[in-house]
């Protein structure tokens, strides 16, 4: 059972490139998420999804886009990358449906130059 | 690698006495209070969590403790060990769209 799975786990990026990050969960959970993880910062959440072809936005939605085409995965888009966006990013999903856990994926640390 | 920087509240204890380790919330309508745990280079994982009619709920070797009172959430841990090390985050969720408000986060090392 792998959980919550999230690619890729590194990448370097060169300012006002473009990438997708995908986040996959293999745990039939209706609810996903996208947090950024800054220094001393917590987690913000980005962008979230309550189920298949639905989302919505979170705290820090700028710069970024989502689908969620399929249940299992959650696509995080950088459309033009900025030095601002360098952080660790995390895809995490949940039941909904008052369960409160959420279950997190490894991280994918980004850097953008 | 370290997943959060140089400015987080820090817990230092010995191995074998008791942590506890504090969280202000914001929202007096959120539903559930949550504690996690991120260990270096990992996601954060699920610890405990208890509901906003609660005061007290204790888990294995945990203990989460809320007053609404005064917006104040704690995480006690028993018998503190090595495995504990790591940053802890509190957060707070409603029911609707399940949106999890994390805490800056407390690192907690646990000494020989």
């Amino acid at each position: 059972n792998a959980g919550v799975t999230q690619t890729p786990k590194f990448r370097v990026l060169k300012t006002g490139q473009s990438m997708t990050l995908l986040c996959a969960q293999d745990m039939n959970h209706e609810y996903m998420y996208w947090y950024r993880q800054d220094p001393g910062m917590g987690l913000r959440l980005i962008h979230y999804s309550v189920g298949e072809g639905t989302t919505a936005k979170g705290e820090v939605p700028d710069g970024y886009n989502v689908s969620r085409l399929k249940k299992q995965n959650f696509l995080l888009g950088l459309e033009s990358a900025a030095p601002s966006q360098t952080s660790v990013y995390f895809c995490a999903s949940s039941y909904g449906n008052q369960n409160t856990e959420a279950f997190f994926g490894q991280g994918t640390r980004l850097t953008v130059v | 690698g370290e997943s959060v920087g140089l400015h987080l509240p820090t817990l230092s204890v010995q191995e074998g006495d008791n942590s506890i380790i504090n969280c202000a919330y914001s929202n007096s309508a959120s539903d559930y209070f949550i504690w996690y745990k991120q260990e270096s280079g990992k996601g954060p994982q699920f610890i405990i969590d208890i509901r906003s009619n609660m005061d007290k709920r204790q888990g294995q070797r945990v203990t989460v403790l809320l007053n609404k009172t005064v917006k104040h959430l704690s995480l006690q841990i028993a018998a503190t060990q090595p495995g504990d090390s790591a940053v802890y985050f509190c957060a707070e969720v409603k029911y609707y769209g399940q949106n999890f408000v994390f805490g800056p986060g407390t690192r907690l090392s646990v000494l020989p």
